[in-house]
């Protein structure tokens, strides 16, 4: 069964740390994997996109690695701010067409 | 561009009524579109898979009879959920693929359905 965890569930912090969010995938055979954010109520919007080739990608303060082979993928969030409290969702697509999305990451971020 | 909206934002109903969920891809065709569905503090779980002018793929343990699928154009595929009951209260996600590509998928804002 293609499983997705995210550790840790929920995360509060001070505004200006690094953040690491973490996410394991039972079946590594992806075709690529998105880290999407999700502001509460709302639809998701995707940040970063990594091929199963690729090792990392960077957006602005964002940068996402990837281990497939190991299914790991990790989201670093440089110098945080409130503007980033959201839920962080980690989806790795296989290739039947398919996005198996993992529980979320909740972070808050306080001035 | 790449821009899909969904109505109504929200809706509630009585247990019984049918309810009817639009997904639109505004600046592209979209021949596959995917449905859903989300309950509080829990992460989104494919329901189905829609394609233009073909009946849709529904995963395990979702019952094609009450979630009734259409994706008649290339911009729009509905999702009613027939007979509702308070346990379909849920947020409804859906998203589009461009038919030029195969790996994006592209979110709607959701709909979140209260069933009383």
């Amino acid at each position: 069964k293609q499983e997705v965890t995210q550790i840790p569930a929920a995360l509060s912090v001070p505004e200006g740390e690094n953040l690491v969010l973490n996410c394991s995938f039972t079946d590594s055979a992806i075709y690529n994997l998105q880290w999407f954010r999700q502001d509460p109520g709302k639809g998701l919007t995707s940040l970063l996109l990594i091929q199963s080739s690729q090792r990392e990608q960077t957006s602005g303060r964002l940068n996402a690695s990837l281990d497939k082979s190991s299914g790991r993928s990790t989201l670093y969030i440089a110098a945080s701010q409130p503007g980033d409290s959201a839920t962080y969702l980690c989806a790795p697509l296989y290739d039947t067409d398919k996005l198996i999305f993992g529980t979320g990451t909740r972070l808050q971020v306080f001035p | 561009g790449a821009v899909v909206s969904q109505h109504p934002s929200w809706v509630i109903c009585k247990s019984g009524t049918s309810v009817k969920i639009e997904c639109r891809s505004l600046d592209f065709q979209a021949t596959t579109m995917f449905w859903y569905r989300q309950f509080p503090k829990q992460s989104l779980m494919l329901m189905a898979t829609s394609n233009e002018g073909s009946k849709a793929t529904y995963e395990q343990g979702v019952e094609k009879d009450k979630f009734l699928i259409n994706h008649a154009s290339l911009t729009l595929s509905t999702l009613t959920v027939t007979s509702a009951h308070p346990e379909d209260s849920s947020f409804y996600i859906c998203s589009a693929r461009d038919r030029a590509g195969r790996e994006t998928q592209y979110f709607g804002p959701g709909t979140r359905l209260l069933v009383l």
